[in-house]
């Protein structure tokens, strides 16, 4: 089956500017969860969504949004955007928890570069 | 989410076992140990995950020391591509979140 799909691969946008990725995850899968990698801060965890709601979010600013849709399917969203945003964005797909295997599957990434 | 300790980077001669540790001391009784892996800009891969048994799969094996404090993941054959940074992740199995922690991880270069 289809793994997770991130749309799109690369971008590149100016300071002040925003932003939106997507994210489709694994049939079937309603759990969905966004982490930011960068060189010097590593992988970290902005938020998750099951079933359309905000389940956990991490420590990054208000600027920093995301949404699940009926679907499943995901979006984030980055509004004025700083320098320090550039950065691979990753998006994992989780089956459930608390009942089955809920190992995550990560999509290939947005690489974001703010010039 | 208990914190894990691994090796900055390790190297192996391809065709050997690879053995990868990782040091969890507080961890308790209800987090299990995930790993994961990371090929160079690619998306982080899963790997394996247990509790306090050994677990095997066609990617790796997993040793989980009885008092639980620490784990080694085994790529039993490693091939160039194996390498990669491998992360060493406890978390809570089940309940309401997916999220995971990752630390600075393990860069695992398999050498021809």
């Amino acid at each position: 089956k289809a793994g997770v799909t991130q749309t799109p691969r690369y971008l590149i946008k100016t300071r002040g500017q925003q932003v939106t990725l997507s994210c489709s995850p694994i049939s079937g899968h309603r759990s969905v969860s966004w982490y930011q990698q960068t060189p010097g801060q590593g992988l970290q965890f902005l938020f998750e969504y099951f079933s359309e709601t905000q389940r956990n979010k991490g420590n990054f600013p208000g600027r920093f949004s995301g949404r699940q849709f009926s679907n499943s399917r995901s979006e984030m969203n980055v509004s004025t955007l700083e320098l320090g945003d550039s950065a691979l964005y990753l998006c994992a797909s989780s089956f459930e928890t608390g009942v089955r295997n809920t190992e995550a599957f990560f999509g290939q990434g947005t690489r974001l570069t703010v010039v | 989410d208990a914190k894990t300790t691994q090796p900055t980077s390790m190297d192996c001669a391809e065709g050997r076992a690879a053995n990868l540790p990782c040091n969890h001391s507080t961890i308790s009784g209800n987090e299990y140990v995930y790993w994961y892996r990371q090929i160079h800009s690619q998306g982080p891969q899963y790997i394996i995950h247990g509790l306090k048994n050994n677990e095997t799969n066609e990617m790796a094996s997993l040793i989980i020391t009885e008092d639980r404090k620490s784990s080694t993941l085994i790529l039993p054959h490693a091939t160039l591509r194996d390498t990669a940074v491998y992360y060493c992740i406890v978390r809570v199995y089940g309940g309401a979140t997916n999220k995971l922690i990752f630390g600075t991880g393990t860069l695992l270069a398999v050498q021809p």
